[in-house]
């Protein structure tokens, strides 16, 4: 069945970089593009960025000066790195998975667990 | 970037009632439009999309309509199991959500 998992460190030093691993199976990430999401506690989600299935990526135009999304199809994984982070970067992280296979924009059929990432010194 | 603007932010009704929940975009996107529920603790899970077509294995209590800028979410029967926050959701042009919607039981 599909799965997505987010691993990463739970806390990140001001300034510091964060790198998540979203591990994914049941799914190719050749046939389906996957987000990453986040949402600080108590509020709205916010999409981040994509890895489209074609290996393309796309940005939310606030981040993206500071986010990268990657993948390695072989192990599964898509992994998204993000520079500078400051304490309204804190909130739980998902990887997502769309809806349709090899399409355009559309929402999100699975979402990962999440991991909680907390800035603070 | 299109911005879209959830009411109510927080909803309490009885078990039994219909409520409603309305998302504003600030620009048409044609029907690109989501809904999600998110349970305490859990991660959202995809109740609508284009506006009005049900996902599978939700009940059909859920429905969603609108058009252009305006959309709906509408929970008939309210039940417990329907304790959640809401969000909207546009994919017309990038994706951006609504800030929420809590709904609790009376």
């Amino acid at each position: 069945q599909v799965q997505l998992k987010e691993s990463g460190p739970g806390l990140v030093q001001p300034s510091e970089t964060l790198s998540l691993t979203c591990t994914v199976s049941g799914f190719s990430l050749t046939s389906y593009s996957v987000s990453w999401v986040r949402q600080p506690s108590g509020k709205g989600p916010e999409w981040m960025g994509r890895m489209w299935y074609d290996g393309d990526t796309a940005y939310n135009s606030a981040l993206k000066s500071r986010l990268s999304i990657s993948r390695d199809t072989s192990k599964n994984q898509v992994f998204l790195k993000m520079n500078s982070l400051q304490t309204d970067d804190t909130g739980t992280y998902y990887c997502t998975r769309d809806q349709a296979e090899s399409s355009g924009d559309v929402p999100f059929d699975y979402w990962g667990q999440g991991v909680m990432v907390t800035v603070s010194s | 970037d299109i911005q879209m603007t959830q009411s109510p932010a927080s909803l309490s009704a009885s078990l039994g009632e219909t409520v409603t929940i309305e998302c504003r975009a600030s620009e048409d996107i044609y029907n690109g439009l989501a809904w999600y529920q998110q349970k305490p603790g859990k991660s959202p899970q995809l109740l609508i999309y284009n506006a009005n077509s049900l996902h599978t294995g939700v009940p059909s209590r859920f429905s969603g309509s609108g058009s252009g800028t305006q959309y709906s979410l509408k929970i008939n029967s309210l039940q417990s199991e329907d304790v959640a926050s809401y969000f909207c959701q546009q994919y017309y042009n990038y994706l951006t959500f609504g800030s929420g919607t809590k709904l609790e039981i009376k």
